[in-house]
């Protein structure tokens, strides 16, 4: 069975940083490339980033680009999402989600998804 | 990176069909055959009901249907069950980038 956990989210002041965690098993990890997307209270999916089975390539939203970073370890199944200068805007609850291919260049759809870790920004 | 565009809502009967439209741009929805949709009941993760227009990953519900013309991808459910009741996103490749549509919701009377 596929699971996706997350882990790390919290309540953080604008400014500081935070590392969101996902833990992969049921699957060969390093034969997918992985994604987070997030969804603020209320509001619509927002894809915040992706990489490829190898960490080859590399996405990020306009939103997040300069201030996070995604990495994963193959080795440890596990993703990983370090956000920097947070920002209210940030708060939202965050997914990891699997891709259905190994690559982001052609990424076709998210075939799994974690629960979400909530991540709040305020002071 | 400009959201694809839902109808904010739609709604209908026990037993009839409705349609989902997801405009995007010839950056996106018009240049690659990568539209998925998803269902997200309240309180619950999304889940994946069509990807690449119109593929069904398997368990899901031949109900469910896809399509695209141009640069607007759709989604049709057919003989509407109460069950169907939920949030319904599009999402599209776009290069470098993936984008989703802002949801609808659909509402089953």
């Amino acid at each position: 069975e596929v699971q996706l956990v997350e882990s790390g989210g919290g309540l953080v002041q604008p400014g500081r940083s935070l590392r969101l965690s996902c833990a992969a098993s049921g699957f060969t990890f390093d034969d997918y490339a992985m994604h987070w997307v997030r969804q603020a209270p209320g509001k619509g999916l927002e894809w915040v980033s992706g990489i490829s089975w190898n960490s080859g390539s590399i996405g990020y939203a306009d939103s997040v680009k300069g201030r996070f970073t995604i990495s994963r370890d193959n080795a440890k199944n596990s993703l990983y999402l370090q956000m920097n200068s947070l920002r209210a805007e940030d708060t939202a609850l965050y997914y990891c989600a699997k891709d259905i291919v190994p690559d982001i260049v052609a990424t076709t759809a998210f075939d799994y998804w974690g629960q979400g870790t909530l991540v709040t920004v305020s002071s | 990176q400009s959201a694809l565009t839902q109808p904010a809502s739609v709604s209908g009967s026990p037993g009839q069909s409705i349609t989902i439209s997801c405009t995007g741009t010839s950056s996106d929805v018009g240049s690659y055959n990568l539209v998925s949709w998803y269902q997200q009941h309240p309180g619950k993760a999304p889940k994946l009901m069509i990807y690449e227009g119109s593929k069904r990953p398997s368990g899901v519900s031949n109900r469910f249907s896809g399509s695209k013309s141009g640069n607007t991808a759709s989604l049709t459910i057919s003989g509407l069950q109460a069950e169907d009741e939920a949030d319904y996103y599009c999402c599209s490749y776009a290069g470098s980038y993936v984008v989703f549509g802002g949801g609808t919701k659909l509402t089953v009377l």
